[in-house]
Formats: structure tokens, C-alpha cells, sequence
């Protein structure tokens, strides 16, 4: 069955620090992978993802992430933080075979930036 | 223009009664979900439809009954509140059902007391 694992339930970084959050998951084929962001009290917004070819992805706000196949894992990264970095931050991954459109999401990582 | 909408932000109502809350997308999407948030920030799906077609339904109880009206609008009703229903709901919507970006709707925080 498809899971994520997002070991660190919340992390603390001062402000212009770099970041990693981490983000491992259980797929039998080739995942799609996704990070999302969520800002208090709103939806989630889509920050990259990683389907296919380049195994290292852009996102928007500065953020980046390495798909990782034979470590299962597709970790987030930032170079310096900014005090907005500050949300909760949620790793999912999607079926590449049927037809469902089903995300399974990680428990979320809290980041807490540091003035 | 917001892309997926839901009514309404708020709900706070009381065991026993029936609510619904209204999801509407104006990106052009064929696929709608519903998904439930916990207490503890936990998501997961609840529902998707394609084209109006329910294609995922997540061992949800059945007194949370979907409803699809148009490729657009993707409607949640529940009936018989419970307090364990209390939580934040997202309506979200993709261009296709395999693995594409799925956008998301504010939520809907529901209170059930």
C-alpha cells in the first residue's frame, strides 16, 4: 500500500538558515510526488512536484527537492529561510498507473522560523 | 479570480443535524475531491469525482454523500452530525484524474458541538 513518512513532525530554523524537510514513501512503481504548503487557516498550495525525467525540481518561493529512488524519498530544501517560510508543510504522493487521482499525504512537518 | 471556492468557512452546528457545504472550481476541471483534515493536520481523500462520475469513495460512512451537479460544483452533505465529524474540509480539483496538480479549495472548518 502506498504511504509517506514525514519523520519530523515540526523543526525550528532561524531566519536566513537553510532548510531540509524530509519526506519518505512506500510506491511500488514510480511515484508522483508532490509538496504542498499551508499557511494558518488556508488551503494548500502547491509548491513543486516531480513526475518524470530530472530528478532534482523547482519549485516557487526558492524551494527545491530531490526525488531519490533508491532511497524512497523526496526531500525539501531551501537554501535561506525567510520569516514567511513559516506553515506547515505537507509531502504526497500520487498514483502513476489507474485512473484516481488519489493523493496519499504525509503527517506534515510545522516549520517555526527563528527572527 | 479565486480558482476553488467553498461555502461556507465556517460551520458550527450541533449532533443530529444535517449540513452541506458547497465546493465550485472555475478552472475548466474535470475532477473534484473532497478531503478531511484532522485535529491533528492529518489529510486524507475522502471523495473524487470525473465528470461527474464518482470514481473514489474512501470508506467514508454513508451519511456523507456527495453531490455533483455539474463538471464545476462538487457539494458535500452530511446527515446526523456526529461530534468525530468535526474538522476542516477541502474541496480541490485537478485537469485530469491521474496524477496531475490538484488545486485546493480555503477549507470549510466544521464544528460540531
Amino acid at each position: 500500500a502506498q504511504s509517506v513518512t514525514q519523520p519530523d513532525i515540526h523543526i525550528t530554523v532561524s531566519e536566513g538558515a537553510s532548510l531540509e524537510l524530509r519526506c519518505n514513501y512506500s510506491y511500488g512503481a514510480t511515484p508522483y510526488l508532490f509538496w504542498y504548503v499551508q499557511s494558518p487557516g488556508q488551503g494548500l498550495q502547491l509548491l513543486l512536484k516531480y513526475f518524470s525525467g530530472d530528478t532534482l525540481v523547482q519549485g516557487i518561493k526558492g524551494f527545491e527537492a530531490e526525488f531519490k529512488r533508491s532511497q524512497s524519498s523526496f526531500n525539501l530544501r531551501k537554501p535561506s529561510v525567510h520569516w514567511s517560510d513559516a506553515a506547515e508543510y505537507f509531502c504526497a504522493v500520487g498514483s502513476s498507473s489507474g485512473n484516481t487521482g488519489k493523493l496519499i499525504f504525509g503527517q506534515g512537518t510545522t516549520l517555526q522560523v527563528k527572527p | 479570480d479565486t480558482a476553488v471556492s467553498q461555502t461556507p468557512k465556517y460551520l458550527v452546528t450541533q449532533m443530529g443535524n444535517d449540513k452541506s457545504i458547497k465546493c465550485e472550481q472555475n478552472l475548466g476541471h474535470d475532477t473534484m475531491y473532497w478531503y478531511k483534515q484532522d485535529s491533528k493536520k492529518f489529510l486524507k481523500i475522502m471523495f473524487s469525482y470525473n465528470n461527474k462520475e464518482l470514481i473514489i469513495n474512501e470508506t467514508v460512512p454513508n451519511r456523507f454523500s456527495p453531490k455533483s451537479p455539474d463538471k464545476a460544483h462538487l457539494n458535500l452533505h452530511i446527515n446526523s452530525l456526529e461530534l468525530g465529524d468535526s474538522a476542516v474540509y477541502f474541496c480541490a480539483s485537478s485537469a485530469r484524474t491521474s496524477g496531475d496538480t490538484q488545486y485546493f479549495g480555503p477549507g470549510t472548518r466544521l464544528t460540531v458541538l
